[in-house]
């Protein structure tokens, strides 16, 4: 039951574009299954970002985008804004777990 | 629009028990599969257990088997989360969430918090 690895944190200031990574395994992206990318900000609930490895849920700005490649997928955040500030979590599927997520990127806007 | 309200969270002695419920609104509820996804302070979300749309079907992570229940009433719009011998590594923020058309969750609640604590 893994967890995809996620880089503990990520910076930028506001206007630059920043890239979280998410790296998985055999068993989950790397079998074939889509990822999908949630935004946590401080005192909310988890928000679906991107789902489908690059398809932005409805409301989403398109400063955000995100691919997938193999086992590994990457969410990128062009022109950097206060309030992206927060947590961002890959996340997809495994057999044996249904759905697993990343550890988590803490993003802070400088 | 969809709206997920989680409540039944507080403190609670090791190896007593819980229930959390969501009641859902917004959205046709007995067409979806239900998921509820916990995280612990400092740590990313873990998946703990999915219903089927109808109720038929029931899974849980390996940590929980045995002392967790999942169930649903779809004539009240609610899921439940029946929590038994909790255990300190239990605590965190439930959220229960809404599966989309594939393996993702579209909508997720506020989350209720455990704390286990003697």
């Amino acid at each position: 039951q893994s967890v995809m690895t996620q880089p503990p944190s990520v910076s930028g200031a506001p206007g630059q574009r920043v890239t979280i990574s998410c790296t998985g395994s055999s068993s989950d992206l790397g079998a074939g299954y889509d990822v999908h990318w949630y935004q946590h900000l401080p005192g909310t609930a988890p928000k679906l970002l991107i789902y489908s490895n690059d398809v932005r849920a409805s409301g989403v700005p398109d400063r955000f985008a995100a691919s997938k490649s193999g086992s590994s997928a990457s969410l990128v955040i062009t022109a950097l804004q206060a309030d992206d500030e927060g947590d961002y979590y890959c996340q997809s599927h495994d057999p044996s777990l249904s759905v697993v997520f990343g550890g988590g990127t803490k993003l802070t806007v400088l | 629009q969809v709206r997920l309200v989680e409540s039944g969270g507080g403190v609670v002695q090791p190896g007593k028990s819980l229930r959390l419920s969501c009641v859902a609104s917004g959205f046709s509820f007995n067409y979806y599969e239900m998921h509820w996804v916990r995280q612990a302070p400092g740590k990313g979300p873990e998946w703990v257990a999915l219903i089927s749309s109808d109720g038929s079907m029931k899974l849980y992570r390996d940590s929980v088997k045995g002392r967790f229940t999942v169930t649903r009433d779809n004539g009240r719009n609610a899921v439940f989360l029946q929590m038994d011998n909790l255990r300190q590594d239990d605590m965190a923020v439930y959220y229960c969430a809404r599966r989309g058309n594939d393996y993702y969750l579209d909508h997720w609640g506020q989350g209720a918090l455990i704390t286990v604590s003697s």
